[in-house]
């Protein structure tokens, strides 16, 4: 099984709101991951957790707040968002921190409004 | 600077063969070929990745020249589903410490009736 889920598909929020993506995996690997993918362009690398411990942090505003509650989970934490953070949101999982191998989630369908 | 070299665009017809091209010309011995596509609107999927030798798994076949500088993703029997952006991509099997996956512009694959 190499599935990663993510909840929900689609969420409309506004600048107000507080929200939370969800992501799963349960194939035991150990990083785990968020990607940030705008229209056209390829998803850019938001954060990474290693062993449930973030290692990552590429300069994501703090309106962005990952968790991650076990080795299987992995949320975003989402509050006073801005429409240009609308965006499909990507989780990801590898067997470890850094191998080129990940497995993607489905994504969720962000729109701030 | 770019370390993959992949064609804007390539139609192919159902039931045909699908080959897509890849210049890495500046590939380092220890980095790996690895291959992605995303459907519009989904999460990436890995497809396959090799280092020197000819890969094949239940998707794809990868075939790398022997000076290692271009390969080439042949999906056999292509479907309709198959239509998308495939991502080629240069890394090593460890990502360095960041484990960010580098995605290109890619080549959009459309599989047509």
């Amino acid at each position: 099984d190499t599935e990663v889920t993510q909840t929900p598909k689609h969420l409309v929020m506004g600048m107000t709101n507080k929200k939370s993506l969800k992501c799963e995996q349960h194939m035991g690997h150990r990083a785990m991951y968020w990607y940030k993918q705008k229209a056209k362009k390829p998803p850019e690398l938001m954060f990474v957790y290693s062993y449930e411990k973030l290692s990552i942090n590429e300069s994501v505003p703090s309106r962005f707040s990952p968790e991650c509650p076990n080795s299987s989970l992995l949320n975003l934490h989402l509050h006073a968002l801005q429409p240009e953070d609308s965006a499909l949101y990507l989780c990801a999982s590898s067997q470890e921190r850094g191998r080129t191998v990940k497995y993607f989630g489905p994504g969720t369908r962000l729109t701030v409004t | 600077d770019a370390k993959t070299t992949q064609p804007t665009s390539m139609d192919c017809a159902e039931g045909r063969a699908a080959n897509l091209p890849c210049n890495h010309s500046t590939i380092s011995g220890n980095e790996y070929v690895y291959w992605y596509r995303q459907i519009h609107s989904q999460g990436p999927q890995y497809i396959i990745h090799g280092l020197k030798n000819n890969e094949t798994n239940e998707m794809a076949s990868l075939i790398i020249t022997e000076d290692r500088k271009s390969s080439t993703l042949i999906l056999p029997h292509a479907t309709l589903r198959d239509t998308a952006v495939y991502y080629c991509i240069v890394s090593l099997a460890y990502g360095g410490s960041q484990g960010n996956l580098i995605f290109g512009k890619g080549t959009k694959l459309s599989v047509k009736p």
